[in-house]
C-alpha cells in the first residue's frame, strides 16, 4: 500500500520569507500524481499544486513551487514571499490508478508578521 | 468555492442514531469520493462512486454505506453512531476516473456524536 509521510508536524515562517514543507512517499508504481492541498481554519480543502510523476519539470503556481525527486520519492513544497493568508494546514497527497487520494499527516504552517 | 456542495454543514446527534450526509458534485463531474477527517485517523478515503456505480472502497465501516443517484448526487449513511464517528466528512468530485483529474472538495459536514 502507498504511504505518504510528512515529517514536520509544525513549521513557522516570517512574512515575506520562504519556507519549504517536506513530503516523502512510498510506492511501487511508476505512474502517479502528487498534490499539495491547503486547509485553512475554515477547514475547506484547497488544491495548491499538482505534479505528474512522468514530468521531470517541477510544477509552479505563482508563489508555490515543488521540488520533485522521483528516485528519492520526495515531493517538497516551497512557498515564496509568505503571506499571512498562507497560514494553514498543508497536506501532501498521492494518487494512482484507482483514483483515491492518500494523504500525509499534515504540516501546520504559521506565518509570523 | 469549489462547486461541490455538502449538506448539512454541522450535525449533532446521539450515539446509536443514524444520519445521512448529502453531496452534490460539480456540474459535469461523474465521480464522487467520500473522505473522513478525524483527529486520530487523519484524512482517510472511505468510498468512491462513478456514474452511479461503486468503484472503490477504503476504510469504510460496515455501519456506513453510500450511494450515488441518477442525478449524480451522493449520500453517505452512518448508522449505529459511536463517539468515535465524530469527524469532518468531506465529499470530493472529479470529471472522470483519469488519474490526472483533480479532485475538488466540498466544505465538509462536521459530525459530532454525543
Amino acid at each position: 500500500a502507498q504511504t505518504v509521510t510528512q515529517s514536520q508536524p509544525e513549521m513557522s515562517v516570517q512574512e515575506a520569507e520562504t519556507v519549504t514543507l517536506s513530503c516523502t512517499y512510498d510506492t511501487s508504481e511508476s505512474d502517479y500524481y502528487l498534490f499539495w492541498y491547503k486547509q485553512p481554519p475554515s477547514r475547506q480543502m484547497i488544491l495548491v499544486i499538482r505534479q505528474e510523476a512522468y514530468k521531470q519539470q517541477n510544477a509552479t503556481e505563482n508563489r508555490f513551487s515543488v521540488n520533485f525527486q522521483k528516485a528519492a520519492k520526495s515531493f517538497s513544497l516551497k512557498i515564496s514571499d509568505s503571506q499571512l493568508g498562507d497560514a494553514a494546514m498543508y497536506f501532501c497527497a498521492y494518487r494512482t490508478s484507482g483514483s483515491r487520494l492518500t494523504f500525509g499527516e499534515g504540516t501546520q504552517l504559521t506565518v509570523n508578521p | 468555492d469549489s462547486g461541490v456542495t455538502q449538506t448539512p454543514k454541522h450535525l449533532i446527534t446521539a450515539t446509536g442514531q443514524r444520519v445521512t450526509l448529502r453531496c452534490s458534485p460539480r456540474s459535469g463531474d461523474l465521480s464522487v469520493y467520500w473522505y473522513q477527517q478525524s483527529l486520530d485517523q487523519g484524512l482517510q478515503f472511505l468510498i468512491q462512486y462513478y456514474n452511479g456505480e461503486e468503484r472503490a472502497k477504503g476504510n469504510i465501516l460496515e455501519r456506513f454505506s453510500a450511494q450515488q443517484f441518477p442525478d449524480l448526487h451522493s449520500e453517505l449513511n452512518l448508522s449505529s453512531l459511536e463517539l468515535g464517528d465524530s469527524a469532518l466528512y468531506f465529499c470530493a468530485s472529479s470529471v472522470s476516473l483519469r488519474d490526472q483529474e483533480t479532485q475538488y472538495f466540498g466544505p465538509g459536514t462536521r459530525l459530532l456524536v454525543l
